[in-house]
């Protein structure tokens, strides 16, 4: 089975620039959520979209967006990209978020977005 | 109330030696703590998980120890491996809310 996919695998912009960057989840999960990753620290929490309604935010931005589609595949959007935004965005799915599931995160290997 | 440290930052083991890493957490509310292996390149890979009201769980050669009171819990590795030379992630996670804590990592090198 496939596992989390995340599209483009890197991508370089410039400062004020816009990127879309793209995940679809394992068959079956709807719950999708995405990380910053700067070098040399553990992911941070951007957002988390369950059946295709933000469930959580974390403390980025209101130049990070993102939506999930019908198809539970998802969008991160960043807006007037600065150079402190160049980290790996990551892209975990799992199959349901309530309390006590204990549904693990399954996590794509990242989009390496870099600023210059 | 939300951070999960992690020690060491780095550590090298011989091969077949007993890697051991440790996390604190402060927040009880957490009611699911998995590990998280990443090689360079890669995403964040599954290890095992652990649930507050289980004191030991293992897998393999992996084994996570759970300390509730001392809100403490920890990965070791048995019969350490070259190839398990990687960067690990400790978490924590309301299971309700779907957001990941992670810790700041350990970078293993094993030896041969």
């Amino acid at each position: 089975d496939a596992g989390v996919t995340q599209s483009p695998t890197h991508l370089i912009k410039t400062r004020g620039q816009q990127v879309t960057l793209r995940c679809s989840p394992i068959s079956g999960h709807k719950s999708v959520s995405w990380y910053q990753q700067v070098l040399g620290q553990g992911p941070q929490f951007i957002f988390q979209y369950y059946e295709k309604e933000e469930r959580g935010r974390g403390n980025f931005p209101d130049r990070f967006s993102a939506r999930q589609f019908p198809n539970y595949s998802s969008e991160l959007n960043v807006n007037a990209l600065l150079l402190g935004d160049s980290a790996l965005y990551l892209c975990a799915s799992s199959s349901k978020v309530e309390m006590g599931s204990n549904q693990p995160q399954h996590f794509g290997d990242g989009t390496r977005l870099s600023i210059l | 109330q939300q951070q999960v440290k992690q020690s060491p930052q780095s550590l090298i083991v011989q091969k077949g030696g007993i890697s051991i890493i440790n996390c604190a957490y402060e927040n009880t509310a957490f009611d699911y703590f998995p590990w998280y292996q990443q090689f360079p390149g890669k995403g964040p890979a599954l290890l095992i998980a652990i649930r507050p009201d289980v004191s030991e769980k293992k897998e393999g050669r992996f084994t996570i120890s759970f300390n509730k009171s001392a809100k403490q819990f920890s990965l070791h590795i048995m019969d350490s491996q070259p190839g398990d030379s990687a960067t690990y992630f400790c978490a924590a996670i309301f299971s309700w809310s779907g957001k990941l804590i992670f810790g700041q990592g350990t970078t293993l090198q094993v030896k041969p």
